[in-house]
């Protein structure tokens, strides 16, 4: 059974660049989740998809977004990227919305920006 | 708004020592806690899921609990071996308005040495 597959796994891009994440969840799993881990603010979580639908958001900035396809399939989208964008980007699958299902995580997409 | 605080941030024990990880939350009003374990540079691997309902978890030689009462959550690893070193992150899901939110711990760095 394939796990999250987070693509690209390392990027580098420059400040105003843009920058599109994409995550793959587990066969069967129609919430996708995105979440920023830094050394200082550590993991903070950025929004929840279900069913092609957001049904959470944390407290960024709108220059990041994101979509998910009808085949569960999420993207994430940093525009006008800055230097303290740069982070780990981790997402997560589960079956349901509700926060009662296990999260499986993938390996993360680590963007440097310069 | 919750706030996760784990205790000790790092530690560092010789291999098979029992030893305790510590939890807390600020809002005692948690659908569930999970924990986590996160090898250097990789995703997150699902440990613990307790319900808000459950006292305690077990699998293999760990061991989580749960007091709701008193926002604190402990991780219990039995006899430990140098491959559990790793970070151990706490996460609780809580409502957060309309929605639900998951919210981390900075997490505990555990060193364990042969």
């Amino acid at each position: 059974k394939a796990g999250v597959t987070q693509t690209p796994r390392y990027l580098i891009k420059t400040r105003g660049q843009q920058v599109t994440l994409s995550c793959s969840p587990i066969s069967g799993h129609r919430s996708v989740s995105w979440y920023q881990q830094t050394p200082g603010q550590g993991l903070q979580f950025l929004f929840e998809y279900f069913s092609e639908t957001q049904r959470n958001k944390g407290n960024f900035p709108g220059r990041f977004s994101g979509r998910q396809f009808s085949n569960s399939r999420s993207e994430m989208n940093v525009s006008t990227l800055e230097l303290g964008d740069s982070a780990l980007y981790l997402c997560a699958s589960s079956l349901m919305v509700s926060g009662a299902n296990v999260l499986t995580f993938g390996a993360g997409s680590r963007l440097t920006v310069l | 708004k919750q706030e996760v605080t784990q205790i000790p941030a790092a530690l560092s024990v010789p291999e098979g020592e029992n030893l305790v990880l510590n939890c807390s939350f600020t809002d005692s009003a948690i659908y569930n806690l999970q924990w986590f374990r996160q090898d250097p540079g990789k995703g997150l691997t699902s440990l613990l899921l307790i319900q808000s309902s459950q006292r305690e978890q077990t699998s293999g030689r760990l061991n989580a609990s749960l007091d709701k009462s008193s926002g604190r959550s402990t991780l219990y690893i039995a006899a430990s071996q140098p491959g559990d070193s790793a970070t151990y992150l706490c996460a609780v899901w809580s409502s957060g308005g309309s929605n639900y939110k998951l919210t981390f711990g900075k997490g505990t760095l555990l060193t364990v040495n042969p």
